[in-house]
């Protein structure tokens, strides 16, 4: 089967740093991808790793280990406007030709003053 | 604005009703993706079109099908509505279609359809 495996809450301070794990079991993989979603809004894609290693795109990074089917979002100098879920997604292994993304349950972030 | 067009917006009807939800895929993107999102659950993934041709199959009901028509816009048909299919519904878009060497298929998703079956 396929599985994501992410908390569902995490809460931190504004300006801090605040790490989001993942763990997936999936077949046939082609990358960690991550996903914000603001309250009732549309997600919106923040990151992606193929490879092992860390990626940075500002304020945002995200790792992946392929031998521990684990990756990280890492999320510096926090700001209120962090507030939100957060998802990690994996190619869906009912894709069959396709390319559709399973994602994990969410982590909601709450960023606090 | 993402580019992804989803009509209705909202929408509240009775248990066995049925509705469509449509969607206009961003300029360029070929893939069309729904997923359901309920309270409290992740994004669950439905199907997927590409170029008219379905290419994966998720959680989907029987009672609920899906099509995309030659100008790439896709329809999401929901029949004898149960209150369990109350969710937020999201088309999402992308240029991809299948794997390919350059990496990341990203999904560019509308602003739903917020579903209420009553």
């Amino acid at each position: 089967g396929q599985s994501l495996e992410q908390p569902s809450e995490v809460t931190a301070v504004e300006g801090a740093i605040v790490q989001i794990n993942c763990t997936y079991q999936t077949s046939g993989f082609y990358g960690l991808s991550w996903y914000q979603q603001h309250d009732g809004g549309a997600p919106t894609f923040l990151s992606y790793n193929a490879l092992d290693g860390l990626e940075e795109t500002g304020r945002f990074s995200s790792f992946l280990s392929r031998s521990d089917s684990y990756g990280y979002l890492l999320l510096q100098e926090l700001q209120m406007k962090d507030s939100a879920s957060y998802f990690c997604a994996v190619r869906s292994s009912n894709s069959n030709s396709g390319y559709a993304l399973n994602f994990g349950k969410g982590t909601s972030l709450l960023v606090t003053p | 604005d993402s580019g992804v067009t989803q009509t209705p917006k909202h929408l509240i009807t009775a248990t066995g009703q049925r509705v469509t939800l449509r969607c206009s895929p961003r300029s360029g993107d070929l893939s069309v993706y729904w997923y359901q999102q309920s309270l409290d659950q992740g994004l669950q993934f439905l199907i997927q079109y590409y170029n008219g041709e379905e290419r994966a199959k998720g959680n989907i009901l029987e009672r609920f099908s899906a099509q995309q028509f030659p100008d790439l816009h896709s329809e999401l048909n929901l029949s004898s509505l149960e209150l369990g299919d109350s969710a937020l519904y999201f088309c999402a878009s992308s240029v991809q279609g299948a794997p390919s060497p350059s990496g990341a298929n990203v999904l560019t998703f509308g602003a739903g359809s917020r579903l209420t079956v009553l």
